[in-house]
């Protein structure tokens, strides 16, 4: 079965204190890595996806990478405004299925 | 450019009454997907449809839900005889090809049994 597991489960940071978020997977055959961001009483927005072990993606003070068991999502100088749960997602090639599997995500706070 | 849209936001049933959840892609989007997020759980999927075919059922629950993508109005997400289990928010998300592209997400409904 395939499982995301994310840790930590919460993380405070002070404003410009960079730090790394992590997702471990397990899974029959990676088909692609998502990384979501979630504010409370929103839906998850989407922020990347990872194709294969190796491969980067950076977006502002974001960026995630992914090797053959788990991916970090790296945050660089954090702003207050970065504060949000960070959702990891896999999807597998078995079975042509297009679900994802999530982990329960990273909270994070960056107090200013 | 509007966004994948739910209503309604949030949702008080009894216990034994009917919940319809509603859901209306991202224009252009043909792919609907519905997850349920329970407590200090992540996100669990249950169904993908495109217009007028069930695709993939196999995380929703056999009894009590159903769900329809017609070929005109939204997709819809029925529960019948509500139980206090499932209280919890209800996501919605479409995608333009399904395969390897990102899944964009509304804002739930988040429901509430009493």
């Amino acid at each position: 079965e395939d499982q995301v597991t994310q840790s930590p489960e919460a993380l405070r940071l002070q404003e410009g204190e960079s730090s790394s978020l992590n997702c471990s997977y397990t899974v029959s055959g990676l088909r692609g890595l998502f990384w979501y961001r979630q504010d409370p009483g929103k839906g998850p927005e989407f922020l990347f996806t990872l194709y294969s072990a190796g491969e980067e993606k950076e977006k502002e003070r974001l960026k995630a990478t992914l090797t053959k068991k788990e991916s970090f999502l790296h945050i660089t100088a954090p702003k207050p405004e970065d504060s949000a749960t960070y959702l990891c997602a896999v999807q597998s090639t078995q079975g042509g299925s297009e679900k994802l599997v999530f982990g329960k995500g990273t909270k994070l706070t960056v107090n200013p | 450019n509007a966004g994948v849209m739910q209503n309604p936001r949030h949702l008080v049933r009894r216990r034994g009454q009917e919940a319809r959840l509603r859901c209306s892609p991202m224009k252009g989007h043909s792919h609907v997907y519905w997850y349920r997020q329970l407590p200090e759980e992540g996100l669990k999927f249950m169904v993908y449809l495109q217009k007028e075919n069930i695709i993939d059922e196999s995380g929703m629950p056999k009894e009590r839900f159903s769900a329809e993508f017609p070929k005109e109005g939204p997709s819809i997400l029925r529960i019948q005889q509500v139980v206090r289990g499932d209280s919890a928010a209800y996501f919605c998300a479409s995608s333009q090809t399904g395969t390897d592209s990102p899944l964009h997400f509304g804002n739930g409904t988040r429901l509430t049994v009493t």
